[in-house]
């Protein structure tokens, strides 16, 4: 299969701009998680999606938001970036909600620096 | 609320020798437990899980067992390899109010020379 896509693969903003990211999940699954990971740390879970739906949400300021697409596809917006917001943004897809018996695919993930 | 703490790194490790990363972790309900693996400069690979207490996961000569009386899911692997330099992150999921949120320790660099 084609795997979880993410774009763009690199992206530099300023202080106080929007971002926008996409993640495309595995043909067939219906959930989609992002993650963030700071230099040095493991990932940390901001939203899951499903059945565009936000099924999950973890401690992150309403800075951040998402949304998932009738095809599934699914946006992570940032808003007013601060340098902290520097990280690898991971995109996570799996074929349903509960799966805790499954773990979801990563994709690549984007590297968005903040100056 | 849940967590997960593994040895800090990085382990510098030579070719063939035995490797071992400790992973406790602290949970409310039975989660299910994780190994993933980062090469450098790519995302997260799953290497190996667990579902349920005494089970054994393993892949590529890697193993972990789920200890429940210990809350551990140590990684271990018998003759480490060069290509085995990455980054370790071990992590759980219980089902709860983030949905099917994986929550990651801090993760552990190995380096392995020939």
């Amino acid at each position: 299969d084609a795997g979880v896509t993410q774009s763009p693969t690199h992206l530099i903003k300023t202080r106080g701009q929007q971002v926008t990211l996409r993640c495309s999940p595995i043909s067939g699954h219906k959930s989609v998680s992002w993650y963030q990971q700071v230099l040095g740390q493991g990932p940390q879970f901001i939203f899951q999606y499903y059945e565009k739906e936000e099924r999950g949400r973890g401690n992150f300021p309403d800075r951040f938001s998402a949304r998932q697409f009738p095809n599934y596809s699914s946006e992570l917006n940032v808003n007013a970036l601060l340098l902290g917001d520097s990280a690898l943004y991971l995109c996570a897809s799996s074929p349903q909600y509960e799966t805790v018996n499954y773990v979801g695919r990563f994709g690549p993930g984007t590297r968005l620096t903040v100056l | 609320g849940d967590s997960v703490t593994q040895m800090e790194g990085p382990v510098t490790l030579s070719e063939e020798a035995f490797l071992t990363i400790n992973c406790t972790y602290t949970a409310t309900g039975y989660p299910s437990l994780f190994w993933y693996v980062q090469y450098p400069g790519e995302g997260l690979q799953l290497l190996l899980k667990a579902t349920k207490a005494d089970d054994k996961g393993s892949n590529k000569g890697f193993e972990a067992t789920y200890r429940k009386e210990t809350t551990s899911f140590h990684l271990e692997k018998g003759s480490v390899q060069v290509s085995d330099s990455a980054v370790y992150f071990c992590a759980l999921s219980d089902l709860g109010q983030a949905g099917t949120a994986l929550i990651f320790g801090k993760g552990t660099t190995l380096s392995v020379s020939s």
